[in-house]
């Protein structure tokens, strides 16, 4: 059973604009949510965090939203570099601190 | 610190033969995890160690699927008979507490 899901697969934008990734979760018990960001060959990196008490994360060109009431958060990535094509993966953890990913969402972005 | 280190980066088996994936987390963290990527599922968490201890294993496919974790720098996830459908990416991840750091993964090929 999928407790997070990202419904997009994939993501294409072009370079200096916006890039929105979008996550969903089941589980009212996640109080603390991250996105990891995967290049081919290594293993997921962890990129920025938000906890269930704040509804904006910002740290540069990455903010989180979290919209508890819709079990929704999602990535803004602005402006988009052709660095940040890679896969990002959303993850959620209640107070046990184990992870539940989503399917991950790979991202391209166009010069 | 040199992170999360796994070993082999790459194997290739036939059906039938074990497989051992190792895994040295980083120093200091209590918590050590191993995941499973695939295409179909993205990460799947495979089981989890709290302070040595396996905390929760719901995610391990068969009982083909072992792991041990008999001190606190060293993991092992073995699979016997491996199988094709086994062939996927195997990440270890350790955390001190909601962040994981994540290992670099072993591809396994199961022939």
């Amino acid at each position: 059973d999928q407790q997070v899901k990202q419904n997009s697969p994939s993501l294409s934008v072009q370079e200096g604009r916006i890039s929105i990734l979008n996550c969903d979760y089941t589980n009212s018990m996640f109080d603390y949510f991250l996105w990891y960001k995967k290049y081919p060959a290594e293993g997921p990196t962890f990129l920025i965090s938000i906890s269930s008490i704040k509804d904006k994360n910002e740290d540069g060109r990455f903010t989180v939203f979290l919209n508890k009431s819709a079990k929704h958060l999602s990535l803004h990535i602005v402006p988009s570099q052709p660095g940040d094509s890679a896969v990002y993966f959303c993850a959620a953890s209640g107070n046990d601190y184990k992870l539940s990913f989503g399917a991950g969402t790979t991202v391209t972005v166009r010069a | 610190d040199a992170g999360v280190i796994q070993s082999p980066r790459h194997e290739v088996t036939e059906m039938g033969q074990e497989v051992t994936l190792r895994c040295k987390p980083i120093s200091g963290h209590n918590s050590l995890f191993w995941y499973r990527q695939t295409m179909m599922r993205g990460l799947e968490l495979l089981i989890y160690f709290n302070n040595n201890v396996p905390i929760d294993d719901s995610g391990m496919p068969e009982d083909r699927f072992s792991a041990k974790m008999p001190n606190a720098s060293f993991s092992t996830l073995k699979i016997q008979p491996s199988e094709p459908r086994d062939s996927a990416v195997y990440f270890c991840a350790s955390s001190l507490r909601e962040e994981e750091f994540f290992g670099p993964g072993t591809r396994l090929t199961v022939l």
